[in-house]
């Protein structure tokens, strides 16, 4: 079974802090996905990235970024942490088209 | 803007029903549907994928895709209160396109089963 790892799941943050969320998946899939997921608005795309060094902004990329340097790393960086950005976040990674998601176990970051 | 629909429920059954989850969808051009169970504070889980118009059974699930009305919807047979989660529809509009698979998922149906 693949298996996507998030490094943390629990994690509380201050205001204005630079936030990372690292994601690892051990199948070699090309594509890798973060959401954020908050009641009332679902699962909504922040970044993915389809290859090492590539990305694509999401739904709402506002105060995030991505680094992907090694294909089994997708980490999600918030620049300087609000606390409108207290979620869960999932990262998810694909083999490709029609494949369908496996999910990490989500980090829930709440940001004072 | 690509739009994924699921009935809002919550959907309450009592053990041993059939509960029914519909999902519809905008993007004429999509392609591959999934149905995701999330259980409560845990993340999503694929329990379905269907392709192609038509029944797709497995174990008590069948998921039923209407391409020209363009929906989707999961039956669970023989409810059970393990089944009790939220479940989540999504689309995958890559066809023709390059969306590396990205797919858009609805706000989740939550289905209680009562024993």
């Amino acid at each position: 079974d693949v298996k996507v790892t998030q490094s943390s799941r629990y994690l509380v943050k201050r205001t204005g802090e630079k936030v990372f969320l690292e994601c690892v998946q051990d199948m070699d899939h090309e594509n890798m996905f973060w959401y954020r997921q908050d009641p009332g608005l679902g699962l909504r795309l922040i970044y993915f990235s389809y290859d090492v060094k590539m990305k694509e902004k999401g739904d709402i990329p506002e105060g995030y970024s991505v680094s992907r340097e090694k294909k089994e790393r997708f980490s999600l960086i918030l620049e300087s942490a609000s606390t409108n950005q207290t979620s869960m976040y999932l990262c998810a990674s694909s083999l490709g088209p029609a494949r369908g998601y496996t999910f990490g176990s989500g980090t829930r970051l709440t940001v004072v | 803007q690509k739009e994924v629909e699921q009935n809002s429920g919550p959907l309450s059954v009592p053990e041993g029903a059939i509960a029914s989850l519909n999902c519809t969808y905008s993007d004429r051009v999509s392609q591959s549907f999934f149905w995701y169970r999330q259980y409560s504070g845990k993340s999503p889980e694929l329990i379905m994928s269907i392709y192609s118009n038509g029944d797709k059974e497995d174990g008590r699930f069948t998921a039923q895709l209407n391409k020209a009305s363009q929906y989707v919807s999961l039956l669970i047979r023989d409810s059970q209160p393990s089944d009790s989660a939220t479940y989540l529809c999504a689309v995958d509009s890559s066809a023709g396109g390059t969306s590396y698979g990205k797919l858009t998922f609805g706000q989740g149906t939550i289905l209680t089963v009562h024993p």
